[in-house]
């Protein structure tokens, strides 16, 4: 099976630099996407990681170590829109490549 | 880019009626599609994983003769809710893979939230 956990909800100020941690247990890995998701809209995907280390996208950048068991997602110089979900996923390894979702985390970037 | 489309995007029912919503992926053809459903302040929870020109997977706790899947083509995948009642209220979103892709990335669509009287 897969549990994936994130923290439920984080507060960061206009500017700053946010880390959102992602902790998976599961039965196969085959990679770990980050997605986007504002209120009432389907998720955008931000970044995927299959080997360890950082991968750095603009604003964005993600981590994986896959012998923890860990990643996160680094925003950087928030802005307001970055107001938003923000959703862990894990890919299995079976045929389908099923994609598993974790709780998501509910940022709110304030002045 | 890749685009998924869903119809109908909102929907509104009376218990007891059945719902079909569609799933197309607009500019590739996708051999898996994914259906999720969505309650309010939660995450995605898998539904099923659609195959197109066989039967459909169903995760555990998910009555696959509530939700009928049908994969009928590359491009297309129908979800029916049958005989809706109102704890069926949600938002559903369809994703499919694109293979031809780097990570073979999965495109969502926009949803459909679904209201049951």
């Amino acid at each position: 099976g897969q549990n994936i956990d994130q923290p439920t909800e984080m507060t960061a100020t206009e500017g700053a630099i946010v880390q959102i941690n992602c902790t998976y247990q599961t039965s196969g890995f085959n990679g770990l996407f980050w997605y986007q998701q504002h209120a009432g809209e389907a998720p955008t995907f931000l970044s995927y990681n299959v080997l360890d280390g950082l991968e750095e996208k603009g604003r964005f950048s993600s981590f994986l170590s896959r012998s923890k068991g860990y990643s996160y997602l680094l925003l950087k110089e928030l802005q307001m829109k970055d107001s938003a979900s923000y959703l862990c996923a894990v890919r299995g390894s079976g045929g389908y490549q099923k994609v598993t979702f974790g709780t998501g985390t509910k940022l709110q970037v304030i002045p | 880019g890749a685009v998924v489309s869903q119809h109908p995007s909102r929907v509104i029912c009376k218990s007891g009626t059945s719902v079909k919503i569609e799933c197309r992926s607009l500019d590739f053809q996708a051999t898996t599609m994914f259906w999720y459903r969505q309650f309010p302040k939660q995450s995605l929870m898998l539904m099923a994983t659609s195959n197109e020109g066989s039967k459909a997977t169903y995760e555990q706790g998910v009555e696959k003769d509530k939700f009928l899947i049908n994969h009928a083509s590359l491009t297309l995948s129908t979800l029916t809710v049958t005989s809706a009642h109102p704890e069926d209220s949600s938002f559903y979103i369809c994703s499919a893979i694109r293979r031809d892709t780097r990570y073979n990335e999965q495109f969502f669509g926009p949803g459909t939230r679904l209201t049951v009287l």
